[in-house]
């Protein structure tokens, strides 16, 4: 079955850093997605990508985000300057265009679990 | 996208039917109900979503009422592994949501756990 991968799995960085997490989204999908999911809360929306360019973007998505798809099957979530509170559980998602139906189901990623030092 | 209201958790035995509700009051005419639940932390998996009849697939069924201001995921004989938290969201069809954008709002959901 095809599935969402992300890397690394779990990254440590200094505050102040930057950091990019990755994602390889399955390979007919054209809708990808960021979301967080901070330490015992709720899995909140980031962005979503479309067409190589940002389709939604929540109030979280401020300047210190960005996205990229830099090939034909990555797609990048980077934090510029990173602070204690960017430190959550960082899931990759991705779903089919609409084709005609009513539905496209999202599938997501094992997620990168990211600490801030 | 209308707001949805679960119980924060419930226990169901193994090989029970666990039935979990889920309030949507405010649900209005094009707006779908989806499941999804999340195993311990790893990614949201979909499970079933509908419109106004009762659905039924490989995972579980979805029962909505006549009115559409609630509904109840069914999941016929639970095991140990349907251990999760399950989020009951509400959203519009797809003409509405910009043609495939799946951006989903979780709430609390239910945490669910599987007694043996």
């Amino acid at each position: 079955e095809p599935e969402v991968t992300q890397t690394p799995s779990h990254q440590v960085t200094q505050m102040g850093q930057e950091v990019i997490l990755r994602c390889v989204p399955i390979s007919n999908h054209l809708y990808f997605y960021w979301y967080r999911q901070i330490l015992g809360q709720k899995v909140e929306f980031l962005v979503s990508f479309y067409n190589n360019e940002i389709s939604e973007k929540s109030e979280i998505f401020d300047d210190q985000f960005s996205v990229e798809r830099p090939d034909g099957s990555n797609f990048t979530l980077k934090i510029r300057s990173t602070k204690l509170e960017d430190s959550a559980m960082y899931f990759c998602a991705s779903s089919e265009a609409w084709t005609g139906g009513f539905h496209t189901e999202a599938f997501f990623g094992q997620g990168t679990r990211l600490t801030v030092v | 996208d209308a707001k949805t209201t679960q119980p924060p958790s419930m226990d169901c035995a193994e090989g029970r039917a666990a039935n979990l509700p889920c309030n949507h009051s405010t649900i209005s005419g094009n707006e779908y109900v989806y499941w999804y639940r999340q195993i311990h932390s790893q990614g949201p998996q979909y499970i079933i979503h509908g419109l106004k009849n009762n659905e039924t697939n490989e995972m579980a069924s979805l029962i909505i009422t006549e009115d559409r201001k609630s509904s109840t995921l069914i999941l016929p004989h639970a095991t140990l592994r349907d251990t999760a938290v399950y989020y009951c969201i509400v959203r519009v069809d797809l003409v509405l949501s910009n043609f495939g954008n799946e951006k989903l709002t979780f709430g609390t959901g239910t945490r669910l756990t599987i007694i043996p």
